[in-house]
């Protein structure tokens, strides 16, 4: 137990779908984080929340739309999703954006676009 | 931009021996640099980070790193591989002064061989 919960943690779902993945905290951080971790590349930031406004924003396709409504919570909203999504998204959270805090992340939510 | 480069993707260690895992990385400065694991179906948990001061790090799990500048490279060792310690291994950077804005390398996957 890392202290940060993600759910679903698989789920598959079609091009023409919408879901979300959650995330919540349960350390007390002010910093959230969107990763995507897919087989044939590097672990990628997509987004970055500090003490609930986005303050990073990786070049994501607007197919992912994250929402942070308080900075115990992370979502991201998936709608028209494309095969090449397919891939574990992680969750993390820091004590805040600042340099020298540990950066927690959550066992991921598996996602399969099919 | 910084980058990262963990030039083994699979390293594989009899039980006991010791472990060296290479990173390097490209940045202007002085970065902050860490290394996590990600056991399976697990997020990533911090082994240790290095910012300033002494440039051998102490980790968890009797992990520790060195920080050579001349090389541009964090490697990590361990003196006596446990069976556990099979996972994988992702080096990260982030600048001095986004201590929050991890950018990761490909990872080394390391199998131990009882």
């Amino acid at each position: 137990e890392t202290g940060v919960t993600q759910t679903p943690r698989h789920l598959v779902m079609g091009m023409t779908n919408k879901k979300s993945l959650k995330c919540e905290q349960h350390l007390g951080h002010n910093a959230m984080y969107w990763y995507k971790q897919s087989a044939k590349k590097p672990l990628e930031l997509m987004f970055v929340y500090n003490f609930k406004e986005q303050t990073e924003n990786n070049s994501v396709p607007s197919r992912f739309s994250p929402e942070c409504p308080n900075s115990s919570h992370l979502f991201l909203h998936l709608h028209t999703l494309q095969p090449e999504d397919s891939a574990l998204y992680l969750c993390a959270s820091s004590q805040d954006g600042g340099a020298g805090n540990t950066i927690y992340f959550g066992e991921g939510s598996w996602l399969t676009v099919v | 931009a910084q980058s990262v480069t963990q030039p083994d993707i699979h390293i594989t260690v009899s039980e006991g021996a010791s472990l060296e895992l290479r990173c390097n990385y490209s940045y202007g400065a002085t970065p902050y640099l860490f290394w996590y694991v990600q056991s399976p179906g697990q997020g990533l948990q911090l082994l240790l980070k290095y910012f300033s001061g002494d440039t051998l790090v102490q980790g968890i799990k009797g992990f520790e790193a060195e920080f050579k500048r001349s090389q541009s490279s964090f490697n990590l060792r361990k003196p006596s591989v446990h069976w556990s310690d099979a996972a994988e291994y992702f080096c990260a950077v982030a600048p001095n002064n986004a201590g929050n804005m991890l950018t990761f390398g490909g990872g080394t996957r390391l199998m131990v061989k009882p």
